[in-house]
Parts: C-alpha cells; structure tokens; sequence
C-alpha cells in the first residue's frame, strides 16, 4: 500500500541552524501539506502546497519557513534558523483531489524536531 | 473561524468496556467534512474515518461507530468491547470547502485513551 514517508525520523539541531525536513507523497497526490504538534498538543496546520506554489499558510508559517518541491517526489519544509520553540513533531501529508473533492489525508510518520 | 473541541481531556477504561469520544465542531460553512484520527504511542496518526456534511447516518467498522448530529454539531466516536491495542490518543478533525479541494484540516486538542487491561 503507497504510503507518505519521512526523513529524517528525529532531528536534533542547536538553536539558529537551518533544518531540512524531506517528504515523499504518494506518488499520483496533488496537494501536500506540512502539520506540527508541540509535544503533548494538537496537531497543527502549518502549510499547504499545490500545483508548485504555496495554497495556504498560516500564521505559524512566518519568513523563517519555506517549503519546495524540488523534483516530481520530495516535498521540503526548510526552517531557516531554528528557535526552541520549533522543537515539535513535523507531519507531512497529501492528498489526491483533482475535483474539489475531500480525499483523505494521508499522514507520514513524522520527523521529531529538538532545537537545543 | 473553525474550531474543533474535543473536552475530554484523559479517559480510562478496563477492557472489554464500551467508550465513546467525544467531539464538538463549529464552522460557518455549509460544505464540510469531519474525520477521526488515531495516534499511537508509535507517533503516527492513523486515518479512522471521514464524513462529510451531507451524510448524517451512522457509520459502523467493526468495533467502531460514529455518531454524527448536525443539530448538535457532534460527531462522536464509540469503541465497543475495548482493547489494549485501542490505547492512543484519537483527535477529531474538520475541513470545508474553501479551496476547491486543498482544504486545511483543523485539529482538536485530542482525547487520550488509556484500556486498562
């Protein structure tokens, strides 16, 4: 069964590097989608990506986040200096939707982000 | 604004005992889907269902039932004969029309579940 996978699992990082979080979709998925959960909180929608562009993003998603798509199967989620605050779990998703569907959304596993 | 309140916070049952989540939603869109996920203590969230606006009857997989009131806005979740394995946290999500299929989901607090074996 195609599933979203991530990498790394676990990422420990000190505070004010730059972190790439990868992403591969399941391969015939339109949209994709990062979501963050701070230890012991809700999941949290950060970003939204469609046709090479951002769909929409929210107010967490601030000028330190950037997110690409740099071939046909990775999806990127770049912090560009880290804070303690960004320690958290790092969702990646997609969904098929090419008609206005609601296509679930299929989650990876995640990557565990620590900023020290 | 959407807003998904999921106000139990914690619940503990011994096996083999009937629970059920509970989820209230708010949206002012007419169009919406509403979904249950599955969190292990693996980490992973597991897609258990999706229902969309339209369709209030209730569904029923196995040990599972949902329980969908559009008069109350609740679209809660039911496991009968509980398990060790049905321990994790469940969250319940929304989505709505907006984009024409790129919709954000909006996550509640979730509810941990802990079976008492």
């Amino acid at each position: 069964e195609p599933e979203v996978t991530q990498t790394p699992s676990h990422q420990v990082t000190q505070m004010g590097q730059e972190v790439i979080l990868r992403c591969v979709p399941i391969s015939n998925h339109l949209y994709f989608y990062w979501y963050r959960q701070i230890l012991g909180q809700k999941v949290e929608f950060l970003v939204s990506f469609y046709n090479n562009e951002i769909s929409e993003k929210s107010e967490i998603f601030d000028d330190q986040f950037s997110v690409e798509r740099p071939d046909g199967s990775n999806f990127t989620l770049k912090i560009r200096s880290t804070k303690l605050e960004d320690s958290a779990m790092y969702f990646c998703a997609s969904s098929h939707t090419t008609s206005g569907g609601f296509d679930e959304q299929f989650f990876g596993p995640g990557t565990r982000l620590t900023v020290l | 604004a959407q807003k998904v309140t999921q106000a139990q916070t914690e619940i503990s049952v011994v096996e083999k005992e009937d629970v059920t989540l509970d989820c209230v939603y708010e949206t002012r869109d007419t169009t919406y889907y509403l979904f249950w996920y599955k969190q292990p203590p693996s980490g992973e969230l597991v897609f258990l269902i999706r229902r969309n606006s339209f369709d209030e009857q209730n569904e029923i997989s196995g040990r599972y039932s949902w329980n969908f009131q559009k008069s109350t806005s609740s679209f809660n979740f039911t496991i009968t004969a509980s398990q060790v394995v049905d321990s994790a946290v469940y969250f319940c999500a929304l989505n709505s029309l907006r984009n024409f299929g790129n919709e954000k989901l909006t996550f509640g607090t979730g509810t941990r579940l802990t079976i008492i074996p």
